[in-house]
């Protein structure tokens, strides 16, 4: 069974601080690994993409790992600002004869505090 | 680009009554586009899929009946939920898939509210 599990669930943070957010995937064949930001009340929005072959991708202040040996990513943000207070998704892409098929992670709530 | 819209962003209603919920694709066609559900601190959960002018792909345990969808045109697809009760008060979130350099991108709406009181 196609499983994407992220840790922790949650995690304060003091502004300015860094932090790193932890996903592992049992998901096959796999296509591509996506990290999401949902603020509260709003569809998720969509920060990295990496396939297979690639084992960083940076948006801004985001910074996203993948190893697609262990089937883990991490996504790790620099210096965290309020604005970053949200749940992070980690979703993982596997390849269908009709289509790319999405398996969601739990998600990570973040709250960056002043 | 890529910008999907969703109407109402809040909605309350009767318990008994029924709901429609739109979801448009503005700058791009989405031959497929998806519903999703989603309870307080808690992930998306699919729904259904819905391809242009087709019947829904509806996901285990989700009742077709009670949830109407529609994907008449390659920028509207609508969800109405009938007969709505008090549980299927959530979050519904669609999103569009469209092509973004060599990846089917999800492209996901900002979300509506449903209460039903």
């Amino acid at each position: 069974k196609n499983q994407v599990e992220q840790s922790p669930q949650s995690l304060i943070i003091l502004e300015g601080k860094n932090c790193t957010l932890q996903c592992n995937y049992t998901v096959s064949p796999f296509s591509n690994l996506r990290w999401y930001k949902q603020d509260t009340g709003r569809g998720p929005v969509s920060l990295t993409i990496m396939t297979f072959s690639e084992n960083t991708k940076s948006n801004g202040r985001y910074t996203a790992t993948l190893d697609a040996d262990t089937k883990q990513s991490s996504l790790h943000i620099t210096a965290s600002q309020l604005s970053d207070s949200a749940s992070y998704i980690c979703v993982v892409s596997s390849i269908k004869a009709a289509g790319n098929k999405l398996t969601f992670g739990g998600g990570t709530r973040v709250l960056v505090k002043p | 680009g890529a910008v999907v819209s969703q109407h109402p962003s809040r909605v309350i209603c009767k318990s008994g009554t029924s709901v429609k919920i739109e979801c448009r694709s503005l700058d791009f066609q989405a031959t497929t586009m998806f519903w999703y559900r989603q309870f307080p601190k808690q992930s998306l959960m699919l729904m259904a899929t819905s391809n242009e002018g087709s019947k829904a792909t509806y996901e285990q345990g989700v009742e077709k009946d009670k949830f109407l969808i529609n994907h008449a045109s390659l920028t509207l697809s609508t969800l109405t939920v009938t007969s709505a009760h008090p549980e299927d008060s959530s979050f519904y979130i669609c999103s569009a898939r469209g092509i973004s350099g060599d990846f089917y991108e999800q492209y996901f709406g900002p979300g509506t509210r449903l209460t039903v009181t």
